[in-house]
Protein backbone atom coordinates (compact mmCIF):
# COMPACT_ATOMS: atom_id res chain seq x y z
CA UNK A 1 0.00 0.00 0.00
CA UNK A 2 1.56 3.65 -0.81
CA UNK A 3 1.66 6.05 2.05
CA UNK A 4 -0.95 7.93 0.98
CA UNK A 5 -3.75 7.21 -1.88
CA UNK A 6 -6.18 9.04 -3.10
CA UNK A 7 -8.69 8.57 -6.12
CA UNK A 8 -7.67 10.96 -8.46
CA UNK A 9 -11.36 11.72 -9.79
CA UNK A 10 -12.45 13.90 -11.24
CA UNK A 11 -15.60 14.00 -9.33
CA UNK A 12 -18.32 15.53 -11.21
CA UNK A 13 -21.57 16.41 -9.25
CA UNK A 14 -24.04 18.94 -9.48
CA UNK A 15 -24.61 21.72 -7.18
CA UNK A 16 -26.64 20.65 -3.98
CA UNK A 17 -25.28 17.04 -4.06
CA UNK A 18 -23.54 15.22 -1.09
CA UNK A 19 -19.99 14.10 -2.43
CA UNK A 20 -17.57 11.83 -0.67
CA UNK A 21 -14.01 11.25 -0.95
CA UNK A 22 -11.87 8.06 0.08
CA UNK A 23 -8.18 8.31 1.45
CA UNK A 24 -5.92 5.07 2.40
CA UNK A 25 -2.74 5.33 4.59
CA UNK A 26 -0.35 2.77 5.14
CA UNK A 27 1.29 3.90 8.68
CA UNK A 28 -0.79 2.38 11.37
CA UNK A 29 1.37 4.87 13.47
CA UNK A 30 0.01 7.76 12.26
CA UNK A 31 -2.42 9.73 14.52
CA UNK A 32 -3.60 12.66 13.27
CA UNK A 33 -4.48 13.69 9.70
CA UNK A 34 -5.70 16.56 7.65
CA UNK A 35 -7.43 17.66 4.77
CA UNK A 36 -6.40 20.45 2.74
CA UNK A 37 -7.94 22.35 -0.26
CA UNK A 38 -6.27 23.87 -3.64
CA UNK A 39 -7.60 25.97 -6.25
CA UNK A 40 -6.18 26.30 -9.58
CA UNK A 41 -2.78 27.80 -9.32
CA UNK A 42 -3.21 28.46 -5.67
CA UNK A 43 -1.30 26.83 -2.95
CA UNK A 44 -2.82 24.59 -0.51
CA UNK A 45 -5.06 25.74 2.59
CA UNK A 46 -6.38 23.92 5.66
CA UNK A 47 -9.50 22.77 5.00
CA UNK A 48 -9.92 20.12 8.34
CA UNK A 49 -8.12 18.56 11.01
CA UNK A 50 -8.75 14.72 12.13
CA UNK A 51 -7.35 13.76 15.29
CA UNK A 52 -9.68 11.06 16.69
CA UNK A 53 -12.67 9.57 15.40
CA UNK A 54 -13.82 12.30 13.30
CA UNK A 55 -14.60 16.29 12.33
CA UNK A 56 -17.54 18.52 11.50
CA UNK A 57 -17.17 21.70 10.36
CA UNK A 58 -20.56 23.15 8.54
CA UNK A 59 -21.51 20.85 5.66
CA UNK A 60 -17.79 18.91 5.75
CA UNK A 61 -17.49 16.13 7.89
CA UNK A 62 -14.35 14.09 8.32
CA UNK A 63 -14.00 10.64 9.36
CA UNK A 64 -11.25 8.32 10.42
CA UNK A 65 -11.39 5.01 10.74
CA UNK A 66 -8.34 3.13 11.97
CA UNK A 67 -8.89 0.18 11.43
CA UNK A 68 -9.06 -0.15 7.82
CA UNK A 69 -6.96 2.66 7.86
CA UNK A 70 -8.37 5.30 5.64
CA UNK A 71 -9.91 8.85 6.16
CA UNK A 72 -13.11 10.55 4.38
CA UNK A 73 -14.30 13.55 3.59
CA UNK A 74 -17.96 14.75 2.91
CA UNK A 75 -19.22 17.72 1.38
CA UNK A 76 -22.95 17.79 2.07
CA UNK A 77 -25.06 20.65 -0.45
CA UNK A 78 -22.17 21.10 -2.51
CA UNK A 79 -21.96 24.56 -3.82
CA UNK A 80 -19.78 26.10 -7.06
CA UNK A 81 -17.16 27.58 -4.55
CA UNK A 82 -16.29 23.67 -3.91
CA UNK A 83 -14.87 22.89 -7.15
CA UNK A 84 -10.91 22.48 -6.16
CA UNK A 85 -8.79 19.71 -5.80
CA UNK A 86 -8.86 18.06 -2.05
CA UNK A 87 -5.63 16.83 -0.46
CA UNK A 88 -5.32 14.37 2.05
CA UNK A 89 -2.66 14.46 4.24
CA UNK A 90 -1.20 11.96 6.50
CA UNK A 91 2.16 12.01 9.01
CA UNK A 92 5.16 10.01 7.97
CA UNK A 93 6.08 7.37 10.32
CA UNK A 94 4.00 8.40 13.15
CA UNK A 95 5.42 12.13 13.36
CA UNK A 96 3.59 15.41 13.62
CA UNK A 97 6.14 17.12 12.05
CA UNK A 98 6.55 15.19 8.57
CA UNK A 99 3.46 15.34 6.50
CA UNK A 100 2.74 12.98 3.23
CA UNK A 101 0.30 14.69 0.56
CA UNK A 102 -1.83 12.78 -1.64
CA UNK A 103 -2.18 13.11 -5.11
CA UNK A 104 -5.32 14.88 -4.51
CA UNK A 105 -8.79 14.63 -5.32
CA UNK A 106 -10.29 17.01 -8.36
CA UNK A 107 -14.25 18.21 -7.55
CA UNK A 108 -16.23 20.31 -10.09
CA UNK A 109 -19.31 21.20 -8.94
CA UNK A 110 -21.97 22.27 -12.22
CA UNK A 111 -24.62 23.99 -11.98
CA UNK B 1 -4.12 37.35 8.26
CA UNK B 2 -0.36 36.66 8.88
CA UNK B 3 0.90 34.66 5.54
CA UNK B 4 3.85 33.04 4.21
CA UNK B 5 5.91 35.38 2.13
CA UNK B 6 7.67 33.44 -0.81
CA UNK B 7 10.30 35.09 -3.77
CA UNK B 8 9.87 35.28 -6.23
CA UNK B 9 6.68 34.48 -7.68
CA UNK B 10 7.88 33.60 -10.70
CA UNK B 11 10.99 32.62 -12.24
CA UNK B 12 12.81 31.45 -15.58
CA UNK B 13 16.02 30.71 -15.89
CA UNK B 14 18.77 28.25 -18.08
CA UNK B 15 19.21 25.12 -17.48
CA UNK B 16 22.86 25.61 -15.41
CA UNK B 17 21.95 28.51 -13.60
CA UNK B 18 21.96 29.13 -9.78
CA UNK B 19 18.19 29.67 -8.38
CA UNK B 20 17.21 31.18 -5.24
CA UNK B 21 14.11 31.07 -3.90
CA UNK B 22 13.27 32.62 -0.49
CA UNK B 23 10.72 32.23 2.35
CA UNK B 24 9.57 34.39 5.25
CA UNK B 25 7.90 32.22 8.19
CA UNK B 26 5.02 33.03 9.67
CA UNK B 27 6.22 34.80 13.15
CA UNK B 28 6.73 32.38 15.99
CA UNK B 29 5.91 29.24 13.45
CA UNK B 30 9.25 26.92 14.58
CA UNK B 31 8.78 24.52 11.61
CA UNK B 32 9.18 24.93 8.06
CA UNK B 33 8.54 22.73 5.17
CA UNK B 34 9.79 23.47 1.53
CA UNK B 35 7.64 20.55 -0.65
CA UNK B 36 7.74 20.58 -4.67
CA UNK B 37 4.72 20.28 -6.88
CA UNK B 38 4.39 18.74 -10.01
CA UNK B 39 1.60 17.17 -12.18
CA UNK B 40 3.13 13.98 -12.46
CA UNK B 41 4.72 13.60 -8.72
CA UNK B 42 2.11 15.59 -6.75
CA UNK B 43 3.56 17.58 -3.69
CA UNK B 44 7.17 16.33 -2.68
CA UNK B 45 8.77 17.19 0.79
CA UNK B 46 11.70 18.63 -0.08
CA UNK B 47 13.44 19.69 3.52
CA UNK B 48 12.18 20.43 6.54
CA UNK B 49 13.06 22.48 9.74
CA UNK B 50 12.06 22.50 13.42
CA UNK B 51 13.73 25.86 15.51
CA UNK B 52 16.10 26.19 12.29
CA UNK B 53 17.52 22.93 12.79
CA UNK B 54 17.12 20.72 9.28
CA UNK B 55 15.32 17.61 10.51
CA UNK B 56 14.80 16.07 7.43
CA UNK B 57 16.31 16.83 3.58
CA UNK B 58 16.16 13.35 2.11
CA UNK B 59 13.77 14.75 -0.39
CA UNK B 60 16.02 16.30 -1.72
CA UNK B 61 18.84 15.66 -4.46
CA UNK B 62 21.55 16.65 -2.44
CA UNK B 63 24.42 16.94 -5.62
CA UNK B 64 22.18 20.14 -6.80
CA UNK B 65 19.99 21.21 -3.75
CA UNK B 66 20.51 22.74 -0.61
CA UNK B 67 18.57 24.19 2.23
CA UNK B 68 19.05 26.21 4.95
CA UNK B 69 17.54 28.52 7.86
CA UNK B 70 19.84 31.46 8.12
CA UNK B 71 17.79 32.86 10.99
CA UNK B 72 13.98 32.53 11.81
CA UNK B 73 12.52 35.10 9.72
CA UNK B 74 14.06 33.65 6.38
CA UNK B 75 14.67 29.61 4.82
CA UNK B 76 16.12 29.66 1.41
CA UNK B 77 16.15 26.55 -0.98
CA UNK B 78 19.06 26.96 -3.35
CA UNK B 79 19.41 25.02 -7.08
CA UNK B 80 23.13 24.97 -8.47
CA UNK B 81 23.38 24.02 -10.89
CA UNK B 82 19.34 23.89 -12.49
CA UNK B 83 18.47 21.54 -14.84
CA UNK B 84 14.80 21.66 -16.76
CA UNK B 85 13.49 18.78 -14.51
CA UNK B 86 13.84 20.87 -11.71
CA UNK B 87 10.82 22.66 -13.78
CA UNK B 88 8.32 23.16 -11.22
CA UNK B 89 6.01 25.26 -8.48
CA UNK B 90 8.17 25.28 -5.22
CA UNK B 91 6.03 26.14 -2.10
CA UNK B 92 6.95 26.68 1.48
CA UNK B 93 4.94 25.97 4.52
CA UNK B 94 5.23 26.76 8.10
CA UNK B 95 3.30 26.11 11.40
CA UNK B 96 3.66 25.53 14.89
CA UNK B 97 4.32 21.96 15.94
CA UNK B 98 1.62 19.96 14.66
CA UNK B 99 -1.50 22.03 14.22
CA UNK B 100 -1.67 22.25 10.61
CA UNK B 101 0.52 24.75 8.26
CA UNK B 102 0.05 27.49 6.37
CA UNK B 103 1.78 27.91 2.88
CA UNK B 104 3.29 29.98 0.49
CA UNK B 105 1.60 31.75 -2.90
CA UNK B 106 4.73 29.23 -4.33
CA UNK B 107 7.52 29.94 -6.73
CA UNK B 108 6.93 28.86 -10.13
CA UNK B 109 10.35 27.60 -11.74
CA UNK B 110 10.82 26.79 -15.29
CA UNK B 111 14.29 26.24 -16.26
CA UNK B 112 14.65 26.19 -20.16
Amino acid sequence: RKEVEQDPGPFNVPEGATVAFNCTYSNSASQSFFWYRQDCRKEPKLLMSVYSSGNEDGRFTAQLNRASQYISLLIRDSKLSDSATYLCVVPRGGSQGNLIFGKGTKLSVKP
Amino acid sequence: DARVTQTPRDKVTEMGQEVTMRCQPILGHNTVFWYRQTMMQGLELLAYFRNRAPLDDSGMPKDRFSAEMPDATLATLKIQPSEPRDSAVYFCASGLDSYGYTFGSGTRLTVV
